[in-house]
């Protein structure tokens, strides 16, 4: 059984296009994150949300809009893609935000590439 | 804000050599955990230090949390091919209650056969 999921794992789409990531974790955790990695291999925050309410926004533009219909699950839309979002989305999840000794389980990525 | 550093950015080695990564916070931490990613994989959780000066041991990795619990190291005695990835180290942001981890930049490892 895959504990954290993503779908699709891989995305190509033009400039200009709407597209939506999404994110299922099957491990019971209240937690889930949304990270972008760049070429270099830089891992950012982007979004937490605990038990459906969002908790970490970090400064990524308000054309991402994440959205938890439940906290098994972690949406991620993107209007309006432009190149620098080429990268690769990861999801992860964790016990509980609140206890800083929580490991952070990932899934396998989403490579979107903005033509 | 709070930093975590990671050094060396890249690291190449001969199988067998040793390979180690230094990871350095701008603040005291409360635990740092270490990650590894394979190439085209994604981060997958190995271990976590908690303890001031605490020493574990994986095999033939060994991670080691500083006396200052600012830094730590992650090393590799006689590395093989499947060491190939890059190492994360990662943090707890300061007193947030949001389960934010700040990571290091990474250290690419590459093995030579």
């Amino acid at each position: 059984d895959t504990a954290v999921s993503q779908t699709p794992k891989y995305l190509v789409t033009q400039m200009g296009n709407d597209k939506s990531i999404k994110c299922e974790q099957n491990l019971g955790h209240d937690t889930m994150y949304w990270y972008k990695q760049d070429s270099k291999k830089f891992l950012k925050i982007m979004f937490s949300y605990n038990n459906k309410e969002l908790i970490i926004n970090e400064t990524v533009p308000n054309r991402f809009s994440p959205k938890s219909p439940d906290k098994a699950h972690l949406n991620l839309h993107i209007n309006s893609l432009e190149l620098g979002d080429s990268a690769v989305y990861f999801c992860a999840s964790s016990q509980d935000a609140g206890d800083p000794y929580n490991e952070q389980f990932f899934g396998p990525g989403t490579r979107l590439t903005v033509l | 804000g709070q930093q975590v550093m990671q050094i060396p950015q890249y690291q190449h080695v001969q199988e067998g050599e040793d390979f180690t990564t230094y990871c350095n916070s701008s603040t005291t931490l409360s635990n740092i955990q270490w990650y590894k990613q394979r190439p085209g994989g994604h981060p997958v959780f190995l271990i976590q230090l908690v303890k001031s000066g605490e020493v574990k041991k994986q095999k033939r990795l060994t991670f080691q949390f500083g006396e200052a619990k600012k830094n730590s190291s992650l090393h590799i005695t006689a590395t093989q091919t499947t060491d190939v990835g890059t190492y994360f180290c990662a943090g707890p942001l300061g007193s947030s209650n949001t389960g934010k981890l700040i990571f290091g930049q990474g250290t690419t490892l590459q093995v030579k056969p």
